[in-house]
């Protein structure tokens, strides 16, 4: 148990719908990292929040966007999904000290169909 | 684009054999970790070591870690049906995200 937690596990969309991914970092962790996994692949990443701030962003368009809370929890939220968005969404807490571990949530299945 | 690739990208194992993963990346980096991930569920830290270390060990695990050659490996031991798994290996370029390679597939056979 790593105490990320992520919900849902599973979900399914529709093409051009809108989805909203949440994530629970670890008690004392104040950075959170999303990553998308899609299937056989390593995960990618897409963004990082500190103080409820982006800080780091990798190679998706603007429609992925994310929120961070006071209590450090995060969202990431996706419009206008597309069939490609299908992957495993993966949440990673970790302390602001570049250079420790980061320990992940069990993922959010995303179909898109 | 992914800097860490791991080496093979499959592996097949007896029960009690060893297993060598091997992942090389690009650029300089902070330190690198490795995580399994059973069944396309979340990502269990493993290990993490830093770019002044060489070696480090956990349990049945051995991290190898040569910065000349940009290169690291895991070595599990005495390996179970239980470390049925992939494997992947990320580094930390001194930035705030960890770069993944695209896994190494281990299957241990009873």
């Amino acid at each position: 148990e790593t105490g990320v937690t992520q919900s849902p596990t599973h979900l399914i969309k529709t093409r051009g719908q809108q989805v909203t991914l949440r994530c629970s970092s670890q008690s004392g962790h104040n950075t959170v990292s999303w990553y998308q996994q899609a299937l056989g692949q390593g995960p990618q990443f897409i963004f990082q929040y500190y103080r409820e701030e982006e800080n780091g962003r990798g190679n998706f368009p603007p429609r992925f966007s994310g929120l961070q809370f006071p209590n450090y929890s995060s969202e990431l939220n996706v419009n206008a999904l597309e069939l490609d968005d299908s992957a495993l969404y993966l949440c990673a807490s970790s302390p602001w000290d570049s250079g420790t571990e980061a320990f992940f949530g069990q993922g959010t299945r995303l179909t898109v169909v | 684009s992914q800097q860490g690739e791991e080496d093979p990208q499959a592996l097949s194992i007896q029960e009690g054999e060893n297993a060598t993963m091997n992942c090389s990346y690009k650029t300089s980096i902070n330190n690198l970790q490795w995580y399994r991930q059973n069944s396309g569920r979340g990502l269990v830290h493993l290990i993490l070591i830093r770019s002044n270390e060489r070696e480090k060990h956990s349990g049945r695990l051995r991290v190898t870690l040569d910065t000349s050659k940009k290169s690291s490996s895991l070595l599990i031991t005495a390996s179970r049906a239980a470390d049925t798994a992939s494997y992947f290996c990320a580094t930390d370029n001194y930035g705030q995200n960890f770069v993944f390679g695209p896994g190494t597939r281990l299957s241990v056979l009873p």
